[in-house]
């Protein structure tokens, strides 16, 4: 079945420690890929979204994605976390089918930054 | 602009009960859709509208109805709620079909089915 995965659940960090979640997809054409955060008690914010050119995507809060095509790859990194950035992230894929863009989540990646 | 509104923020209910969870969006968006979250499964598709007039299912639609007679609201009906439809479900909108098209979020329904 296709799907998107994320292979880390929880990820507890340090303030200044770097940041790597990986998220794998399985889908074959093309794709759009994205990265949404949910803070606390708050909505689906997104972070940053890759269509097409450098593969490497600069988002918004100092995150950035790598898509690395041969490996269905998108994750997402940020050189120094903040307490801030304590969320829910989730990748997710987006497939045009029947004339519309369906998004695939992951099952998310819950980050606890302690200060 | 607001974006995607929905309400009520909370809701709980009995088993059987009936109800309807509002999402409308203001930035004239012809596509609109449900999800629902649940822990260690993300967010599933549960019916999307690619226009008034228009629905379809998503990824898991029993339970749930929709219908989209203007181009601002979708509603999301359960017609006999059941405790596995105990979820946040959010609403979610795009301008367009494309890949391109950035879907935008509202803050979620919480919903409780006793």
């Amino acid at each position: 079945a296709q799907s998107v995965s994320q292979h880390n659940h929880h990820v507890i960090l340090s303030e200044a420690a770097s940041l790597e979640l990986g998220c794998n997809y399985s889908y074959g054409g093309t794709v759009n890929l994205f990265w949404y955060v949910q803070y606390p008690g708050q909505h689906l914010q997104l972070l940053l979204k890759y269509f097409s050119g450098d593969p490497l995507v600069k988002g918004i809060k100092g995150f950035e994605a790598e898509f690395i095509k041969s490996k269905f790859s998108f994750n997402l990194r940020k050189p120094s976390v903040q307490w801030s950035d304590t969320a829910e992230y989730f990748c997710a894929v987006a497939r045009l089918n029947t004339g519309f863009q369906k998004l695939v989540f992951g099952t998310g990646t819950r980050l606890l930054v302690s200060p | 602009n607001a974006g995607v509104t929905q309400t009520p923020k909370f809701q709980v209910l009995k088993t059987g009960q009936s109800m309807t969870l509002q999402c409308a969006q203001d930035m004239n968006h012809e596509y609109m859709s449900w999800y629902r979250q649940d822990p260690g499964m993300g967010l599933r598709l549960i019916h999307y509208s690619v226009g008034a007039g228009i629905t379809d299912q998503g990824e898991v639609p029993n339970g749930y109805n929709v219908s989209r007679s203007t181009t601002e609201d979708f509603p999301l009906r359960l017609l006999s709620a059941a405790p596995s439809q105990t979820s946040v479900y959010f609403c979610a909108s795009s301008y367009g079909q494309g890949l391109h098209d950035e879907q935008f979020f509202g803050p979620g329904t919480r919903l409780t089915v006793l």
